[in-house]
């Protein structure tokens, strides 16, 4: 079964620093999003992105955050100064249809900053 | 950001009970209403999800109910089991962007 893959399931780094965390979607689908979840929180809606660029953002997104498209496989999430309250769970997703919601999830990416 | 509001935030049922989550949203600018399912440790997975030109769907154990007039929709699971013990999310796209909005989240656990 196609499944959305991301890596690294866990990083840990250092406040200041720049990360970039990577999705591979589901090959077929063409809406990709990022969403983030603080300890076991609420799932929190990041970006989202079609046809090479951002269609809705929140503002938790604001410009230490990009997301980019950089071949047709993979989708990164990158952020540039990374603060303590970046420490989350990101979650990539995507769907073929954006209108269902039915978004499909990765397994996430753990974020801590020191 | 408008508000997902879910009730209760926890729930605890014993198996083969039914356990109720609620949903209630503010304005929703498109018209599907999914559920998802999380387990620790994992990513949110679609459960089942409606359209409110009905105003119910059933799969298996698991019923949405829709309620449009009072913004509100509902998860109820049949004889519930500890494998279903999880969190629960509903979603509304509220600005008809296609931006899906979660739910505060509803622990479930189901005892044995």
């Amino acid at each position: 079964e196609p499944e959305v893959t991301q890596t690294p399931s866990h990083q840990v780094t250092q406040m200041g620093q720049e990360v970039i965390l990577r999705c591979v979607p589901i090959s077929n689908h063409l809406y990709f999003y990022w969403y983030r979840q603080i300890l076991g929180q609420k799932v929190e809606f990041l970006v989202s992105f079609y046809n090479n660029e951002i269609s809705e953002k929140s503002e938790i997104f604001d410009d230490q955050f990009s997301v980019e498209r950089p071949d047709g496989s993979n989708f990164t999430l990158k952020i540039r100064s990374t603060k303590l309250e970046d420490s989350a769970m990101y979650f990539c997703a995507s769907s073929w249809d954006r209108r269902t919601g039915e978004l499909f999830f990765g397994e996430g990416s753990r974020l801590t900053v020191l | 950001q408008q508000q997902v509001k879910q009730s209760p935030q926890s729930l605890i049922v014993q198996k083969g009970g039914i356990s109720i989550i609620n949903c209630a949203y503010e304005n929703t600018a498109f018209d599907y209403f999914p559920w998802y399912q999380q387990f620790p440790g994992k990513g949110p997975a679609l459960l089942i999800a409606i359209r409110p030109d009905v105003s119910e769907k059933k799969e298996g154990r698991f019923t949405i109910s829709f309620n449009k007039s009072a913004k509100q929709f509902s998860l109820h699971i049949m004889d519930s089991q500890p494998g279903d013990s999880a969190t629960y999310f509903c979603a509304v796209d509220t600005s008809g962007t296609y931006k899906y909005i979660f739910g505060t989240g509803t622990r479930l656990k189901v005892l044995a």
